[in-house]
């Protein structure tokens, strides 16, 4: 059964960088096979996508966070993990890890508990 | 990119049906068949409910379906039952090889 975990600070400091990892169970990322995502959800807002990563370290990013974000994996932890900069109050979200199956296009068949982030100083 | 547009709330009495549209452009929602929905309870982690604009993956009702037409997608929920009150949000695959949600919309049952 494929389990997705985030892990991170649940409070960065406002113009900091929140760094956020998710470790993936019962599924190899270096199988080629999956995409996997960041979404964030702010409170009582919908939800935002935030960038896919494949195994290659191949990224695609939300054209409106692109200038902040940088998305990498690490194969040998079985962990993709997220770097979000310059942080400001705006970006204080449950912030969820996903896995698409076979494809960018894919739906988002498993994701994690989420983790809340706070922005504050 | 601008995410897609849904109503902010429908609502329908139990056993009605609803439907939940949500608008995009020829540049995702009507440019390919990658539409997919989710269903998100309060304080709970959004479950997928129709992908490739039509499609149910295994263990969901057969209450919920899609369609779509142009650029608008529509999610519609037969029989509605009070378990089915939930936030609802669409998604759609880009011609920029990336993705992008929907506003969200609110299902009351009332």
């Amino acid at each position: 059964q494929l389990q997705l975990q985030e892990s991170g600070p649940g409070l960065v400091k406002p113009s900091e960088t929140l760094s956020l990892t998710c470790t993936v169970s019962g599924a190899s990322l270096s199988s080629g096979r999956d995409y996997w995502d960041w979404i964030r959800q702010p409170p009582g807002k919908g939800l935002e996508w935030i960038g896919s990563i494949y195994f290659t370290g191949t990224t695609y990013y939300n054209p409106s966070l692109r200038s902040r974000v940088t998305m990498f994996v690490d194969t040998s932890k079985n962990q993709f993990s997220l770097n979000l900069s310059s942080v400001t109050a705006a970006d204080a979200a449950v912030y969820y890890c996903g896995r698409r199956l076979n494809s960018l296009a894919d739906p988002l068949d498993y994701w994690g508990q989420g983790t809340p982030v706070t922005v504050s100083s | 990119q601008s995410a897609l547009t849904q109503p902010a709330s429908v609502s329908g009495s139990p056993g009605q049906s609803i439907t939940i549209s949500c608008t995009g452009t020829s540049s995702d929602v009507g440019g390919y068949n990658y539409v997919s929905w989710y269903q998100q309870h309060p304080g709970k982690v959004p479950k997928l409910m129709i992908y490739a604009v039509t499609n149910r993956p295994s263990g969901v009702s057969d209450r919920f379906s899609g369609s779509r037409s142009a650029n608008t997608a529509s999610l519609t929920i037969s029989g509605l039952q009070a378990e089915d009150e939930a936030d609802y949000y669409c998604s759609s695959y880009t011609t920029s090889s990336t993705n992008v949600f929907g506003t969200g919309t609110k299902v009351t049952v009332l």
